[in-house]
């Protein structure tokens, strides 16, 4: 069975301090798909990031940057320079890749709120 | 480009009633998935549909049923309510197997 943990509920900030948000995914299957999406308080959830199983690489994405690391099966986010706009839920799914048949169903953590402050 | 859609925005219902929610896949999009998301949690499973048939089902009694239509939009319906089935449901759309957009949500309440 696929499992999300986000170990921080809640994690409050300074505008312009650095913050990392933590994930920890268990899977049996060797390829899967890993997502990042944030949901403010309108409810909508915001995609932000997917990342194949077999690519390592990290990413970037101006004040956003993703650090995948399959041997801990983590797949940490961090925010540079935070902003008060950065304050919402955040959460890492996941969803094995199916090449034929089934769907893709996204297995997610309980989240992490991060308040922003001025 | 229009993005998912879903409706009604806000319901509220009495124990025992029965609800059907709204979805509207974002353009190009076949694919239509529903999450339940209860306060405080993350969004949980509960079916995906494909080509007007459930592909995946999460682990949800069978009051909770649904439906595609020719048009890729889709109903998530709940029979018998419970007060535990008050959440944010969520829709999602994709093409094929890429990655899912979700709407805004529908708030249900149950009384």
């Amino acid at each position: 069975a696929q499992k999300v943990t986000q170990a921080q509920t809640e994690i409050s900030v300074v505008e312009k301090e650095d913050v990392t948000l933590d994930c920890v995914y268990e899977t049996r299957d060797t390829t899967y798909y890993l997502f990042w999406y944030k949901q403010p308080p309108s409810g909508e959830l915001v995609f932000l990031i997917r990342r194949n199983s077999f690519d390592e690489q990290n990413e970037i994405s101006g004040r956003y940057s993703w650090n995948f690391q399959k041997s801990t099966s983590s797949f940490n986010f961090t925010i540079t320079a935070s902003q008060v706009v950065d304050s919402a839920v955040y959460f890492c799914a996941l969803s094995e890749a199916i090449l034929t048949g089934g769907g893709n169903k996204l297995t997610f953590g309980t989240g992490t709120q991060l308040k922003v402050e001025l | 480009d229009a993005g998912v859609t879903q409706s009604p925005t806000h319901l509220i219902k009495t124990r025992g009633q029965q609800v059907t929610l709204r979805c509207s896949p974002k353009s190009g999009h076949d694919t239509v998935s529903w999450y339940q998301q209860a306060l405080g949690q993350g969004p949980q499973f509960i079916f995906q549909y494909y080509e007007e048939e459930e592909r995946q089902r999460g682990n949800f009694p069978d009051r909770f049923s649904g439906h595609q239509f020719p048009n890729y939009s889709s109903e998530l319906n709940v029979n018998a309510l419970l007060l535990g089935d008050s959440a944010l449901y969520l829709c999602a759309s994709c093409r094929g197997r890429e990655t899912q957009y979700f709407g805004p949500g529908t708030r249900l309440l149950v009384l």
